[in-house]
């Protein structure tokens, strides 16, 4: 079974400063994707980046990124110069190839200005 | 944004009372979820369908039932509610990826509150 677990149930950070959110996760396969999901308040699940497993370089999307670390099974979240709009519940999540989506229980950020 | 509605939005109900969610879509994707959301458990697969008919069961299936009698709709009834059931209800949908698929994602809908008291 594929399992995805956030340590950090709740973090904080000042406005404009860098914050990373942790995310491990246990699988036997070797072909899989990893996600970064925000939840603002409005309950709307907006995807911030994606992983593909096979692909050794970490993806970025403007002030985000992560460190993926395969063997160690590791997926985080770094969010550069944050903002106030960047005060969410972000989810960390696992696909495997046949179309399985797994969640882990969020980790709440709050942004102090 | 992907095209996907959720009815209702909210919705108060009664112990003991069926309660059927839906979900429609317009992207013609052929896996549809239905997750809940709760507090300290992130989302948890309710049921999904990899087409029309076909359905199965997620990790806390007992007490919901699903069907997909067309592409776009997938409905998840409550036969009797209990106030466990009480939460977040999102509809999800994904299409069918290649092996190493450059579109594997996620698209949720707005969610349902569905308070059982």
């Amino acid at each position: 079974a594929q399992t995805v677990t956030q340590s950090q149930p709740e973090m904080s950070v000042q406005e404009a400063e860098t914050v990373t959110l942790s995310c491990t996760y246990d699988t036997s396969e070797s072909d899989y994707y990893l996600f970064w999901y925000k939840q603002p308040p409005s309950r709307q699940m907006i995807l911030v980046i994606r992983q593909e497993a096979y692909k050794q370089q970490n993806a970025t999307e403007n002030r985000f990124s992560v460190n993926f670390q395969k063997a160690a099974k590791s997926f985080s979240l770094k969010i550069s110069d944050s903002q106030l709009g960047d005060a969410a519940m972000y989810f960390c999540a696992f696909s495997n190839t046949g179309n399985q989506f797994y969640f882990g229980t969020g980790t709440s950020l709050t942004v102090i200005p | 944004d992907a095209g996907i509605t959720q009815s209702p939005r909210h919705k108060v109900t009664e112990t003991g009372t069926p309660v059927t969610l839906r979900c429609h879509q317009t992207e013609n994707h052929r896996y549809m979820y239905w997750y809940r959301q709760d507090p300290g458990h992130g989302l948890r697969l309710i049921h999904y369908s990899y087409g029309v008919k076909d359905t199965d069961k997620g990790e806390v299936s007992d007490g919901y039932s699903v069907s997909r009698s067309k592409t776009e709709d997938f409905l998840l009834t409550l036969e009797s509610a209990t106030s466990s059931q009480t939460s977040v209800y999102f509809c999800a949908i994904s299409e069918f990826p290649s092996r190493r698929a450059t579109n594997e994602k996620l698209f949720f809908g707005s969610g349902t509150q569905l308070s059982v008291l």
